[in-house]
């Protein structure tokens, strides 16, 4: 089945602990993209990769870094969280041109 | 600046009351515009993709058509299931890899 996988789903933290979110997908896809969803602001895309070893960063990439070593994996890194980084957050891949294909998300709360 | 707003922020109908949801976008010149779906506590599910103004798109109850200036979310004799927030997005020609998604409408339909 072609999915997205997000782990973990739920992550409740403290300030300056860093922390990881793995993403994979199974589709080959050349494009992946880490977005973090807040009420009334939407998805706002916060680093994208092109393929391996080719990121970029979106709208809001202050205090996150994020690698892309292999083809299916992206992993997301808050070095030192703070609280203003407590969100729903969706890792997504695709094709060349295709449409998106997201993960089911990660809660996170930083205390 | 590349913006989406979509409108109307939430939306209430009865099962069966037809309706639309509109997102207008402002981008320097559309490579393509998608429509996706949310339910709670999911990743966005992909819907449709339109390309070019006039195109138009359709699938079970749902309709999505474009102009130049917006889209339109046209759904026909909704039932329960179609509750869900409805996410806009748009991808820029100077961009492969920027989508800029709007805040979304929560469409509620009562049985």
């Amino acid at each position: 089945e072609a999915q997205v996988t997000q782990n973990p789903r739920y992550l409740i933290t403290v300030t300056g602990k860093k922390l990881t979110v793995t993403c994979s997908q199974n589709m080959n896809h050349e494009y992946m993209s880490w977005y973090r969803q807040d009420p009334g602001l939407g998805l706002r895309q916060i680093y994208y990769s092109m393929n391996v070893e080719v990121t970029d960063k979106g709208d809001v990439p202050e205090g996150y870094k994020v690698s892309r070593k292999e083809k299916r994996n992206f992993p997301l890194i808050l070095e030192s969280p703070s609280p203003n980084q407590t969100s729903l957050y969706f890792c997504a891949s695709r094709a060349a041109d295709g449409p998106q294909h997201f993960g089911d998300g990660t809660r996170l709360s930083i205390l | 600046e590349d913006q989406v707003t979509q409108s109307p922020e939430a939306l209430r109908l009865q099962e069966g009351e037809s309706s639309s949801l509109n997102c207008s976008y402002t981008v320097s010149g559309l490579r393509g515009l998608f429509w996706y779906r949310q339910d709670p506590g999911k990743g966005p599910e992909f819907l449709f993709t339109l390309y070019s103004a006039g195109e138009e798109k359709e699938k079970e109850r749902l309709k999505a058509t474009l102009t130049k200036k917006e889209s339109f979310l046209h759904i026909t004799a909704p039932k329960p299931e179609d509750s869900a927030t409805y996410l806009c997005a748009v991808q820029a020609r100077s961009s492969a890899s920027k989508i800029i998604f709007g805040s979304g409408t929560r469409l509620s339909i009562r049985p």
